[in-house]
This record gives structure tokens, sequence and C-alpha cells, in this order.
């Protein structure tokens, strides 16, 4: 029962471009989102948030974009660095908010090629 | 920069034992969370923990589970009595609210149990 989906185990982008990772998911009480990323021995780091009311949610170089009708997420990284080389978590919730009981999707390996 | 700390890093145990994780959460939160990745699988939500008692669990945090704010400052996870499955990295978070605000991860304790 995958509640949220990462469909790309693994996605390899030149340096400077734009990198795109997606996310759908199936519950439609959903209504907070969240990207982490993680490195090898580290735990989950916080990248960047969207609550349902909202489409659109930029800090820098991360834009997450949420298709509420489509169930669907993703997460712009522009341009890419080789420090972005890590693997991405889309995470969801349906408590308005916060941790509480997140629904993490598998992740995504994204390699940052020179 | 505040963080999540989680001792031991690593934890080796024969299966039947019981194992104590440990973490320090950030001082001024007020939510708290345990979740574990076995290896190869996505991050699954544990427990959530708050004013001392727990306000949210998952079906895997079954009786052989339980949490403990033992004082001001830590938040313990207890596997009364380690089974093979139960090897995986475990993730204490915490939060300042639950409303809007991310949950910040400690490093993770990897248990491996023998």
């Amino acid at each position: 029962d995958q509640q949220v989906k990462q469909n790309s185990p693994s996605l390899s982008v030149q340096e400077g471009r734009i990198s795109i990772l997606n996310c759908d998911y199936t519950n439609s009480m959903f209504d907070y989102f969240l990207w982490y990323k993680k490195y090898p021995a580290e735990g989950p780091t916080f990248l960047i948030s969207i609550s349902s009311i909202k489409d659109k949610n930029e800090d820098g170089r991360f834009t997450v974009f949420l298709n509420k009708s489509a169930k669907h997420l993703s997460l712009h990284i522009v341009p890419s660095q080789p420090g972005d080389s890590a693997v991405y978590f889309c995470a969801a919730s349906d408590s308005g908010g916060g941790a509480d009981g997140l629904t993490f999707g598998k992740g995504t390996h994204l390699i940052i090629q020179p | 920069e505040p963080e999540v700390t989680q001792t031991p890093s690593h934890q080796v145990t024969q299966m039947g034992q019981e194992v104590i994780l440990r973490c320090v959460p950030i001082s001024n939160h007020l939510y708290f969370y345990w979740y574990r990745q076995i290896l190869g699988q996505k991050v699954e939500f544990l427990v959530s923990f708050y004013n001392n008692e727990i306000s949210e669990k998952s079906e895997i945090f079954d009786d052989q589970f339980s949490v403990e704010r033992p004082d001001g400052s830590n938040f313990t996870l207890k596997i009364r009595s380690t089974k093979l499955e139960d090897s995986a990295m475990y993730f204490c978070a915490s939060a300042g609210q639950v409303m809007g605000t991310e949950a910040f991860f400690g490093q993770g304790t990897r248990l491996t149990v023998v």
C-alpha cells in the first residue's frame, strides 16, 4: 500500500541543469507535503514544504509544485550543483502540517554529473 | 545550529535482548517522533509523542516497543525483545509545533539484531 510514490529510484542530471523530482500520492486526505534530502549515514534533512492551499512554494534554488487534481507534486532544483547529489524523499501528512505520521516515498537518488 | 542527536550510532544486539535507543531533541521543541528505515525500504513512521504521552502510533509500533521522556532532555525508544526483522536505521525527530513546522531528524542509530 504505497500512499506516496516516487517512481524513479534514480535520476542523473548534468551540473547547471534543472533537476525535476516527481512524487504522486493516493490519499486525498493529505494536506501538507514535504521534501527531505538524505546523505549516506545521515538523517533526512528538511528542504521545503507546501500546504494544500498553495500550488507553488519557492526557496532559493528549490521550488515545489503541487497539482492537487492530479495528486502530484514535484521538486525543481535549478541550477543543479554537485552537492545536490543525495536521496530525496517526498513525504505527506494528513494532520494539517508537522511530522505526525508522515508518510514517506521510497526516495529518488539524484546524481549530479560534472 | 541546534540539532537532534542520537546515541549510539550503531548498536548490535542478540535476538531476544532489550535495547534502548536514545535521542536528545532540540531543546525548545515540543513534539517528538521515531521513524525507522529497513535497508532498501522507505522511511516508516513509528510513533509521535507530545505532552508526555503518545499522540499517534503506527501498526509497526506494537507491544514490544515503548517510548519515554525520562527527563527534560532525553527521548528514548525501547524494544523489549528484539527480533531479526527489527534490524534497521532508527531516526528520532523533533518539531517545535505541529502546524506547518517541519521536523528535524537526528543522524540515526543503526540497529543490527543477530
